[in-house]
This record gives C-alpha cells, structure tokens and sequence, in this order.
C-alpha cells in the first residue's frame, strides 16, 4: 500500500474564491471518507463514498461544499465562495469493502482562507 | 447522539514513564474503537483496533483495551519516549448504513521530555 495521498498539502486562498482538493485512496480500498478538523479538536466527519456513489453527507457539508468520486478511484472536494470559517485541515480516508476494517487517513490539506 | 470524551487534554512526563490515555464514550452500541496518532500538522496514523468483542489489543509498547458496557478505553503506553510526544485520538465507530463512521475525541496532547 503506498498510502492516502492528498494534494495540495497546504493551500492559502483568499475569502469568495473557490478551492479543490484531490484524495487519492489506498489502492483496492473502495471506501472513502472525507474529514474536517480544525485546531484543537478531533476530525468531524463529512461525507462517505463507496465506490463512485456518496452515501452521506453531513449536515455540516453546506451547499457550497460538493465532493466527487467520478470512477471510484480518486475524489475532489470542492469549497466555493469560501468563508473564513472553513479555514481547517481537510483529511482524506480509505478503508476496505469489508466492515471493522482499519480506516487510514492521508496528510490532510490545510486551508487557510484569508 | 454518540459523544466520546478524552482525558486528559494534555499531559508532560518524563522519558521512561509508563502512562495511560482514557477514552470515554456515552453511547456503548459501537461497532469498534481505534487510537490515532497525529504528529503536529499532519495527518492520522492508525495505532489498534479493537472490535467490540474484544478486551483488548496490544502492540509493541502499546496496549488498548476497552469496556463496551462501561464505555471506556484506555490506551497505556509503556516506557514512554521522547518520539511517542503527539496527540492521541481516539474514535469510535459506528455502524451506519454499510460503513463504519467515526466519532472523535478531541485528544490528549502528550509531551515527553529527555
């Protein structure tokens, strides 16, 4: 396993302008997690792919956040008009098909808006 | 609503201390609980896995364990080294909808000096 990639690690951008993350998963792990943490606190989680579908979303994904998993692979997480609350570290997860299986977590992207 | 508390929020010892993390979750109809490490900035690294039949699991210096019915897990680290300093999470899983989603508490920064 070469491990949840993430990209860009560190992206600073100023408030109303739009940013994408990419995740790549561990190959073979068709599950795949987004996170959000912000200083001090532990991940929340927002959304949830099983292959290419997104079977949850949190309510703390407000309509100006959309997440992709196009071909199951890799998938983007998009934030437009952004806020300076959405400043935070946005982690990637993947985990494989079956249930209780460890889930593992890339670098994460930080998000500074400014 | 699933509620998982970690104490204590931070701790220092010195190098060679044995120490124990506790966990505390409200709701016990979990499906597992994993310990995460994070280093300053970075992503999560997966420790243990307990499922939630099980008492405990155990690597190298790390030893988990869990009481379901109490909702608590403690994570003791033996011989605790200057490279063990991180934060320390700790989740619990629950089973929803044919995945695994995990809950966190907001962690216990550990520092330990030479």
């Amino acid at each position: 396993d070469t491990g949840v990639s993430q990209d860009p690690r560190h992206k600073i951008t100023k408030r109303g302008q739009n940013v994408t993350f990419r995740c790549d998963p561990i190959s073979e792990h068709n599950r795949l997690y987004w996170y959000r943490q912000t200083l001090g606190q532990g991940p929340e989680f927002l959304t949830y792919f099983q292959n290419e579908a997104q079977l949850e979303k949190s309510r703390l994904l407000s309509d100006r956040f959309s997440a992709e998993r196009p071909k199951g692979s890799f998938s983007t997480l998009e934030i437009q008009r952004t806020e300076q609350g959405d400043s935070a570290m946005y982690l990637c997860a993947s985990s494989r098909p079956r249930s209780g299986n460890t889930i593992y977590f890339g670098e994460g992207s930080w998000l500074t808006v400014v | 609503k699933q509620e998982v508390t970690q104490i204590p929020a931070a701790l220092s010892v010195p190098e060679g201390e044995n120490l124990v993390l506790n966990c505390s979750f409200t709701d016990s109809a979990i499906y597992n609980l994993q310990w995460f490490r994070q280093d300053p900035g970075k992503g999560l690294t997966s420790l243990l896995l307990i499922q939630s039949s099980q008492r405990e699991q155990t690597s190298g210096r790390l030893n988990a364990s869990l009481d379901k019915s109490s909702g608590r897990s403690t994570l003791y680290i033996a011989a605790s080294q200057p490279g063990d300093s991180a934060t320390y999470l700790c989740a619990v899983s629950r089973f929803s909808g044919g995945y695994n989603k995990l809950i966190f508490g907001a962690g216990t920064r550990l520092a330990v000096h030479p």
